[in-house]
């Protein structure tokens, strides 16, 4: 079935961690997004990447970091220079520019 | 800045009723407003609106747009314990690098009891 899978559903940090959250779509999409939804705030976009190799920061990048050398993967790194790590975390893809974007079902992470 | 507000930011109902969702927004450069709805984790694609005043209905489910005053309308009518989720207003912006990019609004948290 298409669709995006990310993993794991849920992951705890410990302080002066970085962990990585993946994101895989085959869905043949170009664009892919990353998002932090914290209670009563909505999704908040953290980066996104139109293309294979190029990525931009969105609202709330630091503390942040991400890579995309597949066109399927794009896998986001919480620094330890993030304070407040805890919430839950989207992944979103489109073809380029194209709506609606599609979520996958997110990874919630907590500090030890 | 892009900005989406929504209100009201909870709502609890009984079954049988009808309820009306607001989203109003700031854009610089405005393509289309999308609502999705949010149960337990993905949120799923509702609807999306470009052109003002033409309603789109799915079911109980309608929404409305009005870009002269900036805002959005989401119905949904003879409502069901189904319909407990959050409902999410985004906005799309059309220009350059942010082609594709959503802003969010805060979400609802509808509750509807039996």
């Amino acid at each position: 079935d298409g669709g995006i899978t990310q993993s794991p559903k849920y992951l705890f940090r410990k302080e002066g961690q970085n962990v990585t959250l993946s994101c895989e779509q085959n869905l043949n999409h170009d664009a892919m997004y990353w998002y932090r939804q914290d209670p009563g705030q909505g999704l908040r976009l953290i980066y996104y990447s139109q293309i294979v190799n190029d990525f931009q920061k969105g609202d709330i990048a630091e503390g942040y970091s991400v890579s995309r050398e597949k066109k399927e993967s794009f896998p986001l790194t919480v620094t330890s220079a993030q304070k407040n790590p805890t919430a839950f975390y989207l992944c979103a893809s489109s073809s380029q520019g194209a709506l609606p974007q599609h979520f996958g079902d997110g990874t919630r992470l907590s500090i030890l | 800045e892009d900005k989406v507000v929504q209100s009201p930011l909870s709502l609890v109902v009984h079954e049988g009723d009808t309820v009306t969702l607001n989203c109003s927004y700031e854009v610089t450069n405005f393509r289309s407003l999308l609502w999705y709805k949010q149960e337990k984790k993905a949120p799923t694609f509702l609807f999306m609106l470009t052109s003002s005043g033409i309603e789109k209905k799915s079911g109980r489910l309608s929404s409305i747009l009005d870009k002269k005053e900036l805002f959005s309308i989401l119905n949904i009518t003879a409502t069901q314990t189904g319909d407990s989720a959050i409902y999410l207003c985004a906005v799309a912006n059309a220009g350059g690098t942010s082609y594709g990019k959503l802003t969010f609004g805060q979400g609802t948290i509808l509750t509807v009891h039996p």
